[in-house]
């Protein structure tokens, strides 16, 4: 059974640019999260998704834009690149509510971006 | 302040301490708490869940004391396979989960 799966794994881009991430939960998960990573700090959350939904935010600027598919797939965009938008983005893939004690949320591989 | 806050280290320590993190989180309205590990350049992989009662994985010890909002993770017999940064997390059922900016564990031969 596939776990989470990201894609790309590395990309580069220059500022102004916009970019796609993409990531597939754990078959039967309909929920996922987005999250940033910087050097040096924790996971920050920028969006949750359930059913197509979105359930929850981060403090991030309207420039990032998120979306959930039939299959439960999820699409993270970003609009005007910013250096400051290097990171780590990590997709995480979340279990029914009552199960996330226990298990946790299971994260995918992650997409370094690099903007120049 | 942030949510949740740990000691960023590193801690330094030789194979076979026992070694302890400690973190804070604010939210009172936090109900699950877990550790995971990070390796260099890596995804987050869960460690453990932290429940109220303490539990214990093997070499590894979570205590959870809500009155003080303070958790904490023991490692035993350290391995220097043990060399992560250990980030400790905060969940409010139905919301998301929050980080601390992790501790920085490296086990020495």
């Amino acid at each position: 059974d596939a776990g989470v799966t990201q894609s790309p794994t590395h990309l580069i881009k220059t500022r102004g640019q916009h970019v796609t991430l993409r990531c597939s939960p754990i078959s039967g998960h309909k929920s996922v999260s987005w999250y940033q990573q910087v050097l040096g700090q924790g996971p920050q959350f920028i969006f949750q998704y359930y059913e197509k939904e979105e359930r929850g935010r981060g403090n991030f600027p309207d420039r990032f834009s998120a979306r959930q598919f039939p299959n439960y797939s999820s699409e993270l965009n970003v609009n005007a690149l910013l250096l400051g938008d290097s990171a780590l983005y990590l997709c995480a893939s979340n279990p029914p509510p009552d199960r996330v004690p226990l298990y946790g949320y299971t994260f995918g591989s992650g997409t370094r971006l690099t903007v120049v | 302040r942030k949510e949740v806050e740990q000691d960023p280290g590193p801690f330094n320590v030789p194979e076979g301490a026992t070694v302890a993190f400690n973190c804070t989180y604010s939210n009172s309205a936090s109900q699950s708490f877990f550790w995971y590990r990070q390796d260099c350049r890596k995804e987050p992989k869960l460690l453990m869940s932290v429940y109220s009662s303490g539990n214990e994985d093997g070499r590894f010890t979570a205590q959870l004391n809500r009155a003080s909002q303070y958790i904490s993770l023991l490692i035993r017999d350290s391995k220097l396979s043990d060399s992560a940064t250990y980030l400790c997390v905060a969940f409010k059922y139905g919301n998301k989960l929050v980080f601390g900016a992790g501790t920085i564990l490296r086990v020495k031969s």
